[in-house]
């Protein structure tokens, strides 16, 4: 069973709409990611967070923002949707030690 | 820096037949590998993940890997695959040194399964 929520499954909205994609564990993880997934299947990393208060740009640049207000919440806002921004977005978090990344089951965001 | 390759972006197999799934990586300390599969419209699921010791994991639906440290390659493989194999699969590795690290994903290989 999934340890890490992402709300809402799917999405479609219109152009310059705001919104904001939710993300949330239960595991009391510290590092939290985001990744963008294109249907030419290669995940990128757009943001992550080593802890409340901590939020750095992954390695492909995003016109989203998140925040880290609290260890489970890991929201990822898009202030202006825009057709380029439909894609899949998956939301990950992991412990300490030598675990693996737990994933959420995704968004897909559908920009019209 | 590190990085993942998977070489081939689709494998096809009959159903019953040995199944794998080609990864090599470069790290700059220890090696943790991990496989993930990912089914349509879904988030990536863990397989099996390489930490250290013997180098043959062995994982989830009945799945395993084999650590090669001189040629730097964690392959996944599967005796007998089936039908509901077919998916898409990732390798992943970081670096063990760094409890910080991030992981480096391979571009992922899609695996279809023919009855």
């Amino acid at each position: 069973e999934a340890d890490i929520y992402q709300i809402p499954r799917y999405l479609v909205i219109g152009t310059g709409k705001k919104i904001t994609l939710e993300c949330s564990q239960t595991m009391g993880h510290d590092k939290m990611y985001w990744y963008q997934q294109d249907p030419g299947m290669e995940l990128h990393l757009i943001h992550y967070s080593y802890g409340v208060n901590s939020t750095e740009k992954g390695d492909l640049s995003s016109e989203s923002t998140v925040s880290r207000i609290r260890t489970e919440h890991f929201p990822l806002t898009l202030e202006s949707a825009r057709p380029s921004h439909t894609s899949q977005y998956l939301c990950a978090s992991r412990g300490q030690g030598p675990y693996g990344y737990t994933f959420g089951s995704g968004t897909r965001l559908t920009v019209v | 820096a590190q990085s993942v390759a998977q070489p081939e972006d689709q494998v096809n197999v009959a159903e019953g037949n040995p199944l794998t799934v080609k990864c090599t990586y470069s790290v700059s300390g220890n090696p943790y590998l991990f496989w993930y599969v990912q089914y349509p419209n879904r988030g990536l699921q863990f397989l099996l993940k390489y930490i250290t010791g013997d180098n043959l994991v062995k994982g989830s639906y009945g799945f395993e890997a084999e650590f090669n440290k001189s040629q730097t390659s964690f392959h996944l493989k599967k005796p007998s695959a089936l039908v509901s194999d077919s998916a898409l699969y990732f390798c992943a590795v970081r670096d063990g040194g760094d409890s910080w690290g991030k992981f480096q994903f391979g571009a992922g290989t899609q695996v279809v399964v023919t009855p």
